[in-house]
């Protein structure tokens, strides 16, 4: 069965430090999707990335980075120079195609506390 | 502005009684989904739709209900049946109810049984 794995409950750090976030992914599937949402305290879930199975390379956006690793079912994701602004729950998620339906399959997300 | 609408913002039910939520979306998205989040278990499929008129279970679809009579709507109703309903409900939507396709959520209800 697939699973997604966020071992870090919640993160405190101070303005200006890197970050990384973990996630782990358990799937049987070669074809599938990770992603990366961010939950602000207003609530909803904002899309951050998407990464197919296929392609490994990182991803760099900004201060925002992405660590893909098959080899290791891994999915990172770093902050760098974190700001208070970057304070937020953040899901990574997984998707497969299972019998011509489609899941989201989430972690259980890390808190992000990012201090003046 | 295009977005994903759900009201109320807080609802708070008697035990017994049946509640509905109401998400709105008028992206033109296919596919409509509805999640459960807990505190420390990340978020739960409920129910999602593909297309008008369709839709299936997911993973904790039991003591809710859905239907999907207009491609914008998609209310859930939480039923008595449903023994533990106090949580944070959020729908979503994509444009194609396939995994490479990202979801777009509403704000959220926090449903409270008083």
């Amino acid at each position: 069965a697939q699973k997604v794995t966020q071992a870090q409950t919640e993160i405190s750090v101070v303005e200006k430090e890197d970050v990384t976030l973990d996630c782990v992914y358990e799937t049987r599937d070669t074809t599938y999707y990770l992603f990366w949402y961010k939950q602000p305290p207003s609530g909803e879930l904002v899309f951050l990335i998407r990464r197919n199975s296929f392609d490994e390379q990182n991803e760099i956006s900004g201060r925002y980075s992405w660590n893909f690793q098959k080899s290791t079912s891994s999915f990172n994701f770093t902050i760098t120079a974190s700001q208070v602004v970057d304070s937020a729950v953040y899901f990574c998620a997984l998707s497969e195609d299972m019998d011509s339906s489609y899941k989201l399959i989430f972690g259980s997300g890390t808190r992000l506390l990012v201090r003046p | 502005d295009g977005g994903i609408t759900q009201s109320p913002k807080y609802l708070f039910r008697k035990e017994g009684q049946n509640v509905t939520l109401s998400c709105e979306q008028n992206l033109n998205h296919d596919a409509m989904y509805w999640y459960r989040q807990d505190p420390g278990q990340g978020l739960r499929l409920i129910y999602y739709s593909q297309i008008v008129n369709d839709f299936q279970k997911g993973d904790i679809a039991e003591g809710y209900s859905v239907s999907r009579e207009k491609k914008e709507s998609f209310p859930l109703t939480v039923t008595s049946a449903q023994k533990n309903p106090t949580a944070f409900y959020l729908c979503a939507s994509s444009l194609l109810a396939q995994m490479n396709t990202e979801a777009f959520f509403g704000q959220g209800t926090r449903l409270t049984v008083v």
